[in-house]
């Protein structure tokens, strides 16, 4: 099993600009989830992809979008950056959806200026 | 739609004490059930989970953890901690089959260990 992995592992952007992040499954795995992890609180559910169909979303605006791509690695897009934007964002890959339990990437560090 | 508290901010144990961290989920059906670990710049690994069935799940590491339906409840537990078990720890719910949902997880619980 290769885990999760997940690009870049810090980033620091400006207010307004447009982030792409980047995950890399586990082996096997068929759906990707992607959360954000404010300071001191638990992750949040952005959206999941299955199949390379996004068919679950959190309450995340548009500017949050998503591909997954024939191997099951995925990007996370965000555009038009905001300060609150400004979070630890972990991809969470899985069989069939996260009954059998996600296997988390190590996350992205992102702080938005 | 459901929720997940985590009572304890912060838990201080000494090294080979026991230990039980507090979930509370709210929800009208049995949901799943998950305790996940966060070791500082790690992502979250599963512990255990909780579907149906015994009410009492062994995980990994030595952990276990007890589902009470009349409390709302799935408390993790651990007889004699270690020093490497400082992390954080958080619950998570789960209502749907496949999970299209996501999971709603719980702000977390950090666990120091005291030597």
């Amino acid at each position: 099993e290769t885990g999760v992995t997940q690009s870049p592992t810090h980033l620091i952007k400006t207010r307004g600009q447009q982030v792409t992040l980047r995950c890399s499954s586990q082996s096997g795995h068929n759906t990707v989830s992607w959360y954000q992890q404010a300071l001191g609180q638990g992750p949040q559910f952005i959206f999941q992809y299955y199949r390379e169909e996004e068919n679950g979303r959190g309450n995340f605006p548009p500017r949050f979008s998503g591909l997954q791509f024939p191997n099951y690695s995925s990007e996370l897009n965000v555009n038009a950056l905001e300060l609150d934007d400004s979070a630890l964002y972990l991809c969470a890959s899985s069989f069939e959806g996260w009954t059998p339990g996600y296997t988390f990437g190590s996350g992205t560090r992102l702080t938005v200026v | 739609a459901q929720s997940v508290t985590q009572p304890d901010i912060h838990i201080t144990v000494s090294e080979g004490a026991s230990l039980e961290l507090r979930c509370n989920y709210s929800y009208g059906a049995t949901p799943y059930l998950f305790w996940y670990v966060q070791s500082p710049g790690q992502g979250l690994q599963l512990l255990l989970k909780y579907f149906s069935g015994d009410t009492l799940v062994q995980g990994i590491k030595g952990f276990e953890a007890e589902f009470k339906r009349s409390q709302s409840s799935f408390n993790l537990r651990k007889p004699s901690v270690h020093w490497s078990d400082a992390a954080e720890y958080f619950c998570a719910v789960g209502v749907s089959g496949g999970g299209a949902d996501g999971l709603t997880f719980g702000k977390g619980t950090h666990l120091i260990i005291q030597p």
